[in-house]
């Protein structure tokens, strides 16, 4: 069955500090991935999703990015974080018409 | 384009009462539904799914009816317990319309009290 790892859990970084998330695969081959944004008491907002290597799909104008160097890898990066990029990221991916797997995410807050 | 309306939360309920939490949605296609859980600083976890109209998705007790007449999809379970409190998401996908992306509602949290 499809797993999806996300780390770290929990990240503090300053104003201005760059980040990389990092999201792996494992049991299906290809997938759909997603980086979700869940800020407090709101629901999930999609960030960025990704068809296959090197296609990667903005869903919002903002201060982050996403790469997809292999099949089962996707990361979140910033150059340089604002106070808003706080929340809970998650990554999540799908292999053909398999419903969506998610990690535990990843708890940024921006200091 | 596609949207998730949920009910609003907090929704607060003694051990063993009886659950509902409405969830209505909009497609332009045949979309399939889903509701997920979220136990506190967890991620995601599929509850159940229903993949087209009068399909029912039933899991741990709890389920859910598509309903295209109404385009609703709400989530029951008969009698809840303590360990059931987590924010629960209803998901919609519509595979050819916009790539199969998974459109979320804003989540009800779920507070079962002793």
């Amino acid at each position: 069955s499809q797993t999806i790892h996300q780390w770290p859990a929990t990240l503090v970084q300053p104003v201005g500090s760059p980040l990389s998330l990092e999201c792996t695969v494992e049991g299906t081959s290809n997938p759909n991935l997603y980086w979700y944004r869940q800020a407090a008491g709101r629901g999930l907002q999609l960030l960025f999703y990704s068809v296959g290597i090197g296609q990667i799909s903005s869903e919002v104008p903002q201060n982050l990015s996403a790469s997809r160097p292999q099949d089962r890898q996707f990361i979140l990066s910033s150059k340089k974080l604002l106070l808003s990029d706080s929340g809970f990221y998650l990554c999540a991916g799908a292999g053909g018409a398999a419903p969506l797997h998610f990690g535990n995410g990843t708890r940024l807050t921006v200091t | 384009g596609n949207s998730v309306t949920q009910m609003e939360g907090p929704v607060t309920l003694s051990e063993e009462a009886f659950l509902t939490i409405n969830c209505t949605y909009t497609a332009t296609g045949y979309p399939s539904l889903f509701w997920y859980v979220q136990y506190p600083g967890e991620g995601l976890q599929l509850l159940l799914k229903a993949t087209k109209a009068d399909d029912k998705g039933s899991n741990k007790g709890f389920e859910a009816t598509y309903r295209k007449e109404t385009t609703s999809f709400h989530l029951e379970k008969g009698s809840v317990q303590v360990s059931d409190s987590a924010v629960y998401f209803c998901a919609l996908s519509d595979l050819y319309n916009q790539g199969g992306k998974l459109i979320f509602g804003q989540g009800t949290e779920l507070s079962v009290k002793p």
